[in-house]
């Protein structure tokens, strides 16, 4: 069973401040690693989605690396503000022949900035 | 905005009855998803389909059922509510591979 491992469960971050949290996946397999942000009352929407290994992404202030042949990705945040507050979810994709090329999710980050 | 839609939002219905989620794309995305969520739990996949009068299992197993009979339509049906079936349902569709999800807003069912 394959299973995606996010920390920390939640974060208490004061405004201005960076951070940054963990998506640890399988190893072996991989064809992509996925994040989303979840804000309360909205949609998830996509932030990044990962192919390589060694690969970094950046959005505004948000930025991920991956590293597939360790199997984790970090997802930063620098100089945060208030609407950063939401859940963020990573999401892996398996490239074995019987995954369906689905996406296997963790429980998620929440994130709380505080004024 | 994604433009992908789920109705109702909310629903609070009692044990026994059948009910039908709504959920539609007007992207023409072939890949189309149902995604069942407890709170603070992960997403986990009930169903997907890769287009028209496609429809596969997903992971978890769910005595729910689908139809995809137009691309952009994509309902989720339980024939007989039970309270094991309250859960927030999402609905996503992508181009495929391993392209990013859009995510409709939910559907919050709660059986009495």
């Amino acid at each position: 069973i394959l299973n995606v491992e996010q920390s920390p469960q939640s974060l208490h971050v004061q405004e201005g401040d960076s951070t940054n949290f963990t998506c640890s996946f399988p190893s072996s397999n991989f064809y992509a690693l996925h994040w989303y942000r979840w804000e309360t009352a909205k949609s998830p929407e996509a932030l990044f989605v990962m192919t390589l290994n060694g690969d970094e992404k950046k959005k505004g202030q948000i930025s991920a690396t991956l590293n597939t042949k360790e199997g984790y990705s970090y997802l930063y945040i620098k100089g945060s503000q208030p609407e950063d507050s939401a859940t963020y979810l990573c999401a892996f994709m398996s490239g074995a022949w019987d995954s369906n090329y689905q996406l296997i999710w963790g429980a998620g980050t929440k994130l709380i900035i505080k004024p | 905005e994604a433009d992908i839609y789920q109705t109702p939002r909310y629903l609070v219905i009692g044990t026994g009855k059948k009910i039908t989620l709504e959920c539609s794309q007007t992207m023409g995305h072939d890949k189309m998803y149902w995604y069942q969520q407890d709170p603070g739990m992960e997403l986990h996949l009930i169903h997907y389909s890769y287009g028209v009068n496609s429809t596969e299992k997903g992971d978890l197993s769910s005595e729910s059922t689908v139809s995809r009979i137009r691309t952009e339509h994509f309902p989720l049906t339980l024939e007989s509510a039970r309270p094991s079936h309250t859960s927030q349902y999402l609905c996503a569709s992508s181009r495929g591979g391993y392209d990013e999800q859009y995510f409709g807003p939910g559907t919050r069912l709660t059986v009495t």
